[in-house]
C-alpha cells in the first residue's frame, strides 16, 4: 500500500473551512483514498472515500488532484466537535481484504 | 442497531496470563477486523476476517489468535500476555462491495503488568 504524509497538527477557527492536505505520491492506480477520524480515544469514524474524482457527503469533501498523488479533506464550517486526529489512508478496495494502514495523523483543533 | 460492540471495555492482567476480546456486530456485515492501537500512534492490523470460516494475519499478529465464530462474531485470543501488548484493541466491520466503510467498535483498553 503506498504511504501516506500529512502534517502532525493542525488548527482551524470555529466556523471557518477546515483544509486537511494528505500527499500520497506512490499511489497506485488501484488505491482508494480513505479519510477517517479519531476522537479521543474512541473507534475511529469513516469521513469519505474516493478513487479520483472529488466526492462529497454531508460531513466533508475531498479534492484528488488529477495526477492523484495528493488530496484535501474540507470541513466546510468546522465545529468545537469537529476536533481530532484525521487518518488520510491509501488502499485497494479489495471486497472485505482491504488493509487500511492508519499513520499518526494530523491532530486538527477547533478554535473557539 | 447496536453497531460493532466489544467487551470488556477494560482488562488488566498479570504476564502470563491469557484472555479472548470478544467483538460482535449486528449490520450483517462479510468483512471483520482487529486493530490495537499503542500511545500515541495510529492502528495496526493484527488479523482480519473476509468473510465467515477465513481468517488472515495483518501487519502485528504474533502472540495472537482469531475465530470467526459465525458472521456476527470474530474474536482475538492472547494466550500468554505480555507487557508489550499492553494497548486500545478496536474491532471493527465491513459490507459488501461497494459499502468500503469500516465500522468500529468503542475499543477494549488492556494493561498487562
Amino acid at each position: 500500500d503506498a504511504k501516506t504524509t500529512q502534517p502532525p497538527s493542525m488548527d482551524c477557527a470555529e466556523g471557518r473551512a477546515a483544509n486537511l492536505p494528505c500527499n500520497h505520491s506512490t499511489i497506485s492506480g488501484n488505491e482508494y483514498v480513505y479519510w477517517y477520524r479519531q476522537i479521543h480515544s474512541q473507534g475511529p469514524q469513516y469521513i469519505i472515500h474516493g478513487l479520483k474524482n472529488n466526492e462529497t457527503n454531508e460531513m466533508a469533501s475531498l479534492i484528488i488532484t488529477e495526477d492523484r498523488k495528493s488530496s484535501t479533506l474540507i470541513l466546510p464550517h468546522a465545529t468545537l466537535r469537529d476536533t481530532a486526529v484525521y487518518y488520510c489512508i491509501v488502499a485497494i478496495s479489495n471486497f472485505g481484504n482491504e488493509k487500511l494502514t492508519f499513520g499518526t495523523g494530523t491532530r486538527l483543533t477547533i478554535i473557539p | 442497531n447496536a453497531g460493532v460492540t466489544q467487551t470488556p471495555k477494560f482488562q488488566v492482567l498479570k504476564t502470563g496470563q491469557s484472555m479472548t476480546l470478544q467483538c460482535a456486530q449486528d449490520m450483517n456485515h462479510n468483512s471483520m477486523y482487529w486493530y490495537r492501537q499503542d500511545p500515541g500512534m495510529g492502528l495496526r492490523l493484527i488479523y482480519y476476517s473476509a468473510s465467515e470460516g477465513t481468517t488472515d494475519k495483518g501487519e502485528v499478529p504474533n502472540g495472537y489468535n482469531v475465530s470467526r465464530l459465525n458472521k456476527r462474531e470474530f474474536s482475538l485470543r492472547l494466550e500468554s500476555a505480555a507487557p508489550s501488548q499492553t494497548s486500545v484493541y478496536f474491532c471493527a466491520s465491513r459490507g459488501l462491495a461497494g459499502q468500503e466503510t469500516q465500522y468500529f467498535g468503542p475499543g477494549t483498553r488492556l494493561l498487562v503488568l
